[in-house]
């Protein structure tokens, strides 16, 4: 089976930084996408990584390293409106995503 | 406004009781999925269709068919409903089956299995 690990719940302050980590082990790897999904809504695609490095896309940056099966979503200058949860997916050796169970992000005033 | 429509928004339904949920997309996309979410455990992939006319077994598919007769409609039916059924199901699609498959979700269905 697919291991995909990220923290459930984060706390942090509005204007704050919080990096979310994934690590996974997987049968095969064809990228790693990272989507937002507020309460009661359908998760939305955030971002994509299938190359080691930085992908920056406005405040929302990702990061991913294969040989250490790991990857980070860093969420700057918070504002409320980013309170959601982050899920975390592998797409595997069949191209089809596993999804980690999700982080809980509450921004605080 | 383009993308996956998915009825009903949510059911009540007897265990034994067979209910088909339904998924529509307008974006002429390839693939198609059905996933559930449960708290704790995250999305899991149920079936899913690479191309009109082919489907495939996800990661949970015992207790759910799924046919997929043209491009835009992937219906999902459980034929003898039982109470670990009751979760949250999201229809997917993509562009295609392959590559940066980036997935687009409908708003989900709740169902609960009493």
């Amino acid at each position: 089976g697919q291991n995909i690990d990220q923290p459930t719940e984060m706390t942090a302050t509005e204007g704050a930084i919080v990096q979310i980590n994934c690590t996974y082990q997987t049968s095969g790897f064809n990228g790693l996408f990272w989507y937002q999904q507020h309460a009661g809504e359908a998760p939305t695609f955030l971002s994509y990584n299938v190359l080691d490095g930085l992908e920056e896309k406005g405040r929302f940056s990702s990061f991913l390293s294969r040989s250490k099966g790991y990857s980070y979503l860093l969420l700057k200058e918070l504002q409320m409106k980013d309170s959601a949860s982050y899920l975390c997916a592998v797409s595997t050796d069949d191209y089809k995503l596993s999804f980690g169970a999700g982080t809980t992000v509450t921004v605080r005033a | 406004t383009a993308g996956i429509t998915q009825a009903p928004t949510s059911q009540i339904l007897a265990a034994g009781r067979s209910m088909t949920l339904r998924c529509t997309q307008d974006m002429r996309h390839n693939a198609m999925y059905w996933y559930r979410q449960d708290l704790g455990l995250g999305l899991r992939l149920i079936h899913y269709s690479n191309t009109a006319g082919t489907t495939g077994k996800g990661e949970v598919p015992d207790g759910y068919s799924v046919s997929r007769a043209n491009t835009d409609d992937f219906p999902l039916t459980l034929a003898s409903a039982v109470p670990s059924q009751t979760s949250v199901y999201f229809c997917a699609s993509s562009e295609r089956a392959s590559g940066a498959n980036v997935l687009t979700f409908g708003a989900g269905s709740r169902l609960t299995v009493l």
